[in-house]
């Protein structure tokens, strides 16, 4: 099965400053890559599905890029409520495999 | 507008089972695979399966596979998923998710597993 593995597990950043996540796969995946964010005692919100498209009502300050085993979310500018845990997840096939998440909260 | 209505929080003794429901609306139910994922408390997320509702072809995470059964009513547009011979470690949210990049989801049934 294809592991999936984020970096950093964890992050503090100030208000407006640029974020980025990364994510590896243990092999290619093309571009079925998606990116969640569940805040605490929320559901997971899908923000990003193939890699680098932006779900419908997130801001565009989320993006994404990558494709074959190498993915980032960047947040532009951090915003208090971003403050949440953050997924990556491939979908190329079953079985569904998520990461391990990022914990981004505010300095 | 879409949405996913699961069935309400259960508590089960260590080796029953629980069926939890996940009743969809706003779209075509047999248009979009339905997905089971679940999150123990303070964990990750972990995918259990999926099941086509239109065919109700069903494929398990090995994790699961035994203990597992995911089922559809296509008349009242509801996804089952039923686990058997829980566990302790079995504690977790449960969730069902539309489609292959999870772009709906439930709002969660909490699955206690205590004696």
């Amino acid at each position: 099965d294809i592991q999936m593995t984020q970096s950093p597990s964890s992050l503090s950043a100030s208000v407006g400053d640029r974020v980025t996540i990364t994510c590896r796969a243990s092999q290619g995946i093309s571009n079925y890559l998606a990116w969640y964010q569940q805040k605490p005692g929320k559901v997971p919100k899908l923000l990003i599905y193939a890699a680098s498209t932006l779900q419908s009502g997130v801001p565009s300050r989320f993006s994404g890029s990558g494709s074959g085993t190498d993915f980032t979310l960047t947040i532009s500018s951090l915003q208090p409520e971003d403050v949440a845990t953050y997924y990556c997840q491939k979908y190329n096939s079953a079985p569904i495999t998520f990461g391990p998440g990022t914990k981004v909260d505010i300095k | 507008q879409v949405q996913l209505v699961q069935s309400g929080a259960e508590v089960r003794e260590p080796g029953a089972s629980v069926k939890v429901s996940c009743k969809a609306s706003g779209y075509t139910f047999t248009g979009y695979y339905i997905h089971w994922v679940r999150q123990a408390p303070g964990q990750g997320l972990e995918w259990m399966g999926w099941i086509n509702p239109n065919s109700g072809d069903t494929n398990y995470a090995q994790k699961f596979q035994g203990r597992v059964t995911m089922t559809r009513d296509t008349s009242i547009s509801t996804a089952y998923m039923e686990l058997r011979r829980l566990r302790y470690d079995d504690t977790a949210v449960y969730y069902c998710a539309r489609d292959w990049n999870l772009d709906y989801w439930g709002q969660g049934t909490l699955v206690t597993v205590s004696s």
